[in-house]
Parts: structure tokens; sequence; C-alpha cells
């Protein structure tokens, strides 16, 4: 079965800085989709991005962008010039490329902004 | 175009209660899921459908029930309540397979007394 892993519980950064949440997962497919899911106090769930594991090139949506590591099953996700908004719980998720394609959820990282 | 609605939002009910949490999309999603999201644990998976009629469990199912009569519906069911269900719960749906993420719901906050 397929996991992910947040070693992060919490992590802070100054306002205007760039943050790096770590993510790995485990798995035995080749094919799969990751993505990163932003829940701010609002307790929305909001996708951020997300990643095809076929492609090489790293997906980056303006300030968020993710160093993707196939081999190392790693998917980060940096957030430059931080804003205020950006404080929240962020997720990682795996999605399989099969019929039966659940997306599995890391435990999440606790974002904080300091003005 | 509501997305998916989930109601109630909060909710408290007795032990040994029984109940339902409505999940509705009007994106004729094909996939839908039910999350449950606790304090250091993340999201867990309780039951999820690819489709009308077809449901099955995820990784936290048991006192918990789904059906999948309709695209549209997807509820779910909590047989005799307890305290360890105290948590919020998340309703997710999804067009397809693999790249489209899931759009999820508002979440219900449920507290078992």
């Amino acid at each position: 079965a397929q996991t992910v892993t947040q070693s992060q519980p919490e992590m802070s950064v100054q306002e205007a800085e760039t943050v790096t949440l770590s993510c790995t997962y485990d798995t035995s497919e080749s094919d799969y989709y990751l993505f990163w899911y932003k829940q701010p106090p609002s307790r929305q769930m909001i996708l951020v991005i997300r990643q095809e594991a076929y492609k090489q090139q790293n997906a980056t949506e303006n300030r968020f962008s993710v160093n993707f590591q196939k081999a190392a099953k790693s998917f980060s996700l940096k957030i430059s010039d931080s804003q205020l908004g950006d404080a929240a719980m962020y997720f990682c998720a795996y999605r399989s490329r099969n019929r039966d394609d659940k997306i599995i959820f890391g435990k999440g990282t606790r974002l904080h902004i300091l003005p | 175009n509501a997305g998916v609605t989930q109601t109630p939002k909060f909710q408290v009910l007795k032990t040994g209660q029984s109940m339902t949490l409505q999940c509705a999309q009007d994106m004729n999603h094909e996939y839908m899921s039910w999350y449950r999201q606790d304090p250091g644990m993340g999201l867990r998976l309780i039951h999820y459908s690819v489709g009308a009629g077809i449901t099955d469990q995820g990784e936290v199912p048991n006192g918990y029930n789904v059906s999948r009569s309709t695209t549209e519906d997807f509820p779910l069911r909590l047989l005799s309540a307890a305290p360890s269900q105290t948590s919020v719960y998340f309703c997710a749906s999804s067009l397809g397979q693999g790249f489209h993420g899931y759009t999820f719901g508002s979440g219900t906050r449920l507290t078992v007394v």
C-alpha cells in the first residue's frame, strides 16, 4: 500500500522569504500523480499544485513550485515570497493511475508566516 | 454550479445515535470519497465510490456505511455514534481518473458526546 510522509508537523517563515515543505512517499508503481493541498483556517481544502510522475519537468503555479525527485520518491513544495495568506495546513497527496485510484494524504505541515 | 455541498456544517450527537451526513455534487463527477480529519492524523479515507452503484472501503470504514444510488449523491451514515467518531468529515469528488485532483466540500464538524 502506498504511504505519504510529511516529516515537518510545523514550520515558520518570515514574510517575503522562501520556504520548502517536505514530502516523501512510498509506492511500487511507476505512474501516478502527486498533489499539494492547502487548508487555511476556513477549513476549505484548496488544490495548490499537481505533478504527473511521468513528467520530468517540475510543476509551477505562480509563487508555488515543486521539486519532484522520482527516484528518491520525494515531492517538496517551495513557496516563494511568502505572504500572510499562505498561513495554512499543507497536505501532500498521492494518487495512483489505477482504476481504484483513491487519494492518499500525508498528515500535513502547519505553516506559520511571521510578519 | 455549487460544486460539492455537504450538510450539515456542524452536528452534535449523543453516543448511540445514528445520523447521515449528506454530500451532493453537481459536476457529474464519477469519483466520490469521504475522509475524516483528526489532529495530527491528516485525512483518512473512510469510504469511496468510483461510480453509481459501486462503493468500497477505505482505511477507517468501521462504524460507517455508504451507498451511491446516483452519480450526484454520496451520503455517509453513522450507524451508532461513538465519541471516537468526533471529527471533521470531508466529502470530495473528482472527474475521472488521476490528474484531476479532488474537489472538496466545506466539511462537517461532528461532536459525539
